[in-house]
């Protein structure tokens, strides 16, 4: 129940697509859902997170859908670049406890 | 410039041989943490601190030790008790304690065994 499901567990786009990336959740109790993006040889860097009071948050190109009944929510990257090349983690919290991360999204942006 | 800073950025352990990875924050948060993640696998918590001289274990801390004893250092000791310590290991702080803060991640140290 404390395991956050992610995919695809890679993909492929071309310059200017839309790649979308799922998380589905089990506890009902998780409060808080971030995004983090990482590359290569670095530490996951916060992208975007949103709480399920909320149904989509956006910030400049990247956008989370969260779907409450359903507990999933979702990563949508507008006009994708080479530089969004990275591994994409999903996340989440239930409040006093630790944090619960997807195992992760590799993206390829071709140019 | 605030941040969290980790080193070594490489690490090589001999068989048999206890090492440390330094950890530093000067974002003034009261929670640190401790994971390991190995290829095209998500993070795994080892160790957290949620307040100087206090710690946890995570979900794999066999064959790791951690202290606490001041509030911007958490060091790691990956001992020889761990058989495969091959990894890249990131710490993260958060401002609250567990749970009530968004983590930031450090740069990370990758461990290699001779």
């Amino acid at each position: 129940q404390q395991q956050v499901k992610q995919s695809p567990q890679s993909l492929i786009v071309q310059k200017g697509g839309i790649p979308i990336i799922n998380c589905a959740y089990e506890n009902t109790a998780f409060d808080y859902f971030p995004w983090y993006q990482q590359f290569p040889g670095k530490g996951p860097a916060l992208l975007i997170a949103i709480r399920p009071d909320v149904s989509e948050k956006k910030e400049g190109r990247f956008t989370i859908s969260f779907n409450k009944s359903a507990k999933q929510f979702s990563l949508h990257i507008m006009d994708s670049q080479p530089g969004d090349s990275a591994t994409y983690f999903c996340a989440a919290r239930e409040r006093g406890q630790n944090f619960v991360f997807g195992p992760g999204t590799r993206l390829s942006v071709l140019p | 410039d605030g941040g969290i800073t980790q080193s070594p950025k490489y690490l090589f352990r001999k068989e048999g041989q206890n090492v440390t990875l330094s950890c530093e924050q000067n974002l003034n948060h009261d929670a640190m943490y401790w994971y390991r993640q190995d290829p095209g696998q998500g993070l795994r918590l080892i160790y957290y601190s949620q307040i100087v001289n206090d710690f946890q274990k995570g979900d794999i801390a066999e064959g790791y030790s951690v202290s606490r004893e001041k509030k911007e250092s958490f060091p790691l000791t990956v001992t020889s008790a761990q058989k495969n310590p091959t990894a890249f290991y990131l710490c993260a702080s958060s401002i609250g304690r567990q749970g009530s803060g968004t983590q930031y991640f450090g740069p990370g140290t990758r461990l290699l065994v001779l």
